[in-house]
């Protein structure tokens, strides 16, 4: 029940192309849901984060869309560029505490 | 905004030693800082949570005596790893939060990579 899973697990996409990560859950205890960004040898960035009452949320090229029913979010990178090539992590949390998905390597080809 | 600082960065010693990691809140202060581990390629993994004054919450299966944490004030967090074996070795993060709730994101440090000859 406090599993995020992930998938890809790995994606290569074209510079200029969209690129989409999908998570699910099963804790409908869970009420934030951020998305983060991982370089090699970093701390995780948060990207963009979203509430369960709001079905998409935009900032920049990053969007997140929600289904509440189906209990999935997903990540969509606009315009990939080589610069977004990174880890993506997807998390779900009550209260504080996140739980992590496994991670999607993101190869932007240019 | 909202800036964590880890420190070391990298770290190697030998078997047996004992290893501290510091992690500070730069430009906020820190209710509750959490501590992860990340293996190559791997997820983080969440060891232990801890509130500034109080005794850290563990996740099932990590050892406490192993992994002391202190959280002596709101702007800093300390983990030291005891008598450290090649096992160990591992990428080990911090994040610092204001807040008891999710209403308060995480903020992570650059993690410390620890490596056990």
């Amino acid at each position: 029940q406090q599993q995020v899973k992930q998938s890809p697990q790995s994606l290569i996409v074209q510079k200029g192309g969209i690129s989409i990560i999908n998570c699910a859950y099963e804790n409908t205890a869970f009420d934030y849901f951020p998305w983060y960004q991982q370089f090699p040898g970093k701390g995780p960035a948060l990207l963009i984060a979203i509430r369960p009452d709001v079905s998409e949320k935009k900032e920049g090229r990053f969007t997140i869309s929600f289904n509440k029913s189906a209990k999935q979010f997903s990540l969509h990178i606009m315009d990939s560029q080589p610069g977004d090539s990174a880890t993506y992590f997807c998390a779900a949390s009550y209260g504080n505490k996140l739980v992590f998905g496994a991670g999607t390597i993101l190869r932007v080809k240019s | 905004g909202a800036v964590v600082s880890q420190h070391p960065s990298r770290v190697i010693c030998k078997s047996g030693t004992s290893v501290k990691i510091e992690c500070r809140s730069l430009d906020f202060q820190a209710t509750t800082m959490f501590w992860y581990r990340q293996f190559p390629k791997k997820s983080l993994m969440l060891m232990a949570t801890s509130n500034e004054g109080s005794k850290a919450t563990y996740e099932q299966g990590v050892e406490k005596d192993k992994f002391l944490i202190n959280h002596a004030s709101l702007t800093l967090s300390t983990l030291t790893v005891t008598s450290a074996h090649p096992e160990d070795s591992s990428f080990y993060i911090c994040s610092a939060t204001t807040g008891s709730n999710s209403n308060q994101p995480q903020h992570f440090g650059d993690g410390t990579r620890l490596s056990i000859l």
